[in-house]
């Protein structure tokens, strides 16, 4: 079986533009979180949704926004960029909000 | 608030013990997760301990301790291939709080 998939795995913008990220959950997960590690930090929550529904947003401006698709997989936006967000993004899926979440390969996203 | 404290770096010589503490407080409690990530990668899933005591899995074994707001990760007969960042991470409802992570250095 596939695990969580993420695209693109690399990207390059520059301050002001806008990205989208997208995530594949798990064939059956119904839940996808997404986090954001700054170099030489832990991941830090952004959002969780569950059943296209958005269950928990951390603490980040209102620059980011996600949604899910009726097939479970996401996609989360950014825009305005600055600098601060060059980070790697990692998209974590669970079989319900609850439950233990996989890890995707993360989208490293780099602001000139 | 989420507060979770780990040591930033540890060196261990190839076929030594090591033990990563971490220490939490947050606001809510639904279980601690230990994670092992390489640089540039995602975190891949080492232990997860709900209950008190010790969780044991090949040469890795985890701990926790509720009351006290504590948990260790035990590495035995280190390998090179262990040198990695490893993530202690607390769930409160639906998330996990993370720590800065550990760098863990395996000499020869």
């Amino acid at each position: 079986d596939a695990g969580v998939t993420q695209s693109p795995t690399h990207l390059i913008k520059t301050r002001g533009q806008q990205v989208t990220l997208r995530c594949s959950p798990i064939s059956g997960h119904k839940s996808v979180s997404w986090y954001q590690q700054v170099l030489g930090q832990g991941p830090q929550f952004i959002f969780q949704y569950y059943e296209k529904e958005e269950r928990g947003r951390g603490n980040f401006p209102d620059r980011f926004s996600a949604r899910q698709f009726p097939n479970y997989s996401s996609e989360l936006n950014v825009n305005a960029l600055l600098l601060g967000d060059s980070a790697l993004y990692l998209c974590a899926s669970s079989l319900v909000d609850r439950s233990d979440p996989f890890f995707g390969p993360g989208t490293r996203l780099t602001v000139l | 608030g989420q507060n979770i404290d780990q040591p930033t770096e540890m060196t261990a010589t190839e076929g030594a013990i090591v033990q990563i503490n971490c220490t939490y407080q947050t606001s809510g409690f639904n279980g601690l997760f230990w994670y092992q990530q390489h640089a540039g990668e995602a975190p891949t899933f080492l232990s997860y301990n709900v209950l008190d005591g010790l969780e044991e899995k090949g040469r890795f074994s985890s701990f926790l301790s509720r009351s006290k707001g504590y948990s260790y990760l035990l590495l035995k007969e280190l390998q090179m291939k262990d040198s990695a960042s490893y993530l202690c991470a607390v769930r409160s409802d639906y998330k996990l709080s993370f720590g800065a992570g550990t760098t863990v250095t395996v000499r020869a």
